[in-house]
């Protein structure tokens, strides 16, 4: 049963520190999506990757957040320095193409800036 | 500005009513329209879609109604049941890619026994 992994499932953390947040996409998957939900916005897409090269990371806010993908296995959203009003939950999704309606998501990172 | 708006929060139905859940749009270069259902402490995952040359897409209980000159879509579920119970997602692109989605905020479905 393929699923995206994502870690850690929940994060507190305070004001300031640097935040790390983990997604592995399905096998074989060449598409990344990483999202951020919350209560006021809904899902807002922050950064897209295909075939680990980012082609759209217009969503981010590009002075803290950071998205990579060092290996197919592998991709990473990380915050420095975090702020309470990045509190939200992470999602990230993968799919084989960019097609709406094929990607897959992770169980998401619920993150709490303190 | 919130180009699509999921007004109502939440919706009460009980199991073997239908349920109507409502999204409305404010760009008109949308023409791709996707409902995502999410359960607590999962990702949300696909439902339905509908091209705007369509004005009408049904998969099994799930239908979702698209009218274009009021930028207005509803997703039906006939008969609502327990496991339905969750948080829908409206969605939008005007490419039909994910890369160009914009979500409203959900609506929290409760159907009841």
């Amino acid at each position: 049963d393929a699923r995206v992994t994502q870690t850690p499932r929940d994060k507190v953390t305070e004001m300031g520190q640097e935040v790390t947040m983990r997604c592995q996409p399905i096998l074989g998957h060449n598409t990344v999506f990483w999202y951020r939900q919350t209560m006021m916005q809904g899902l807002e897409l922050l950064a897209y990757f295909r075939n680990r090269a980012p082609l759209d990371d217009s969503g981010m806010p590009k002075d803290r957040f950071s998205a990579e993908m060092p290996d197919a296995t592998l991709a990473t959203l990380k915050i420095q320095p975090s702020e309470p009003r990045d509190s939200a939950v992470y999602f990230c999704a993968s799919g084989l193409s960019s097609l709406a309606g094929t990607e897959f998501f992770g169980p998401g990172t619920r993150l709490t800036v303190l | 500005d919130q180009q699509v708006k999921q007004n109502s929060p939440s919706l009460s139905v009980q199991e073997g009513r239908i349920s109507i859940l409502n999204c409305d749009y404010t760009n008109s270069m949308f023409d791709y329209f996707l409902w995502y259902k999410k359960y607590p402490a999962e990702g949300p995952t696909f439902l339905i879609s509908i091209s705007s040359i369509k004005d009408k897409n049904e998969d099994g209980r799930f239908t979702v109604f698209l009218n274009k000159s009021a930028k207005h879509l509803s997703l039906h579920i006939v008969p609502s049941q327990p496991g339905d119970s969750a948080v829908y997602f409206c969605a939008a692109s005007d490419t039909g890619t994910a890369s160009k989605l914009t979500f409203g905020t959900g609506t929290r479905l409760q159907v009841t026994l």
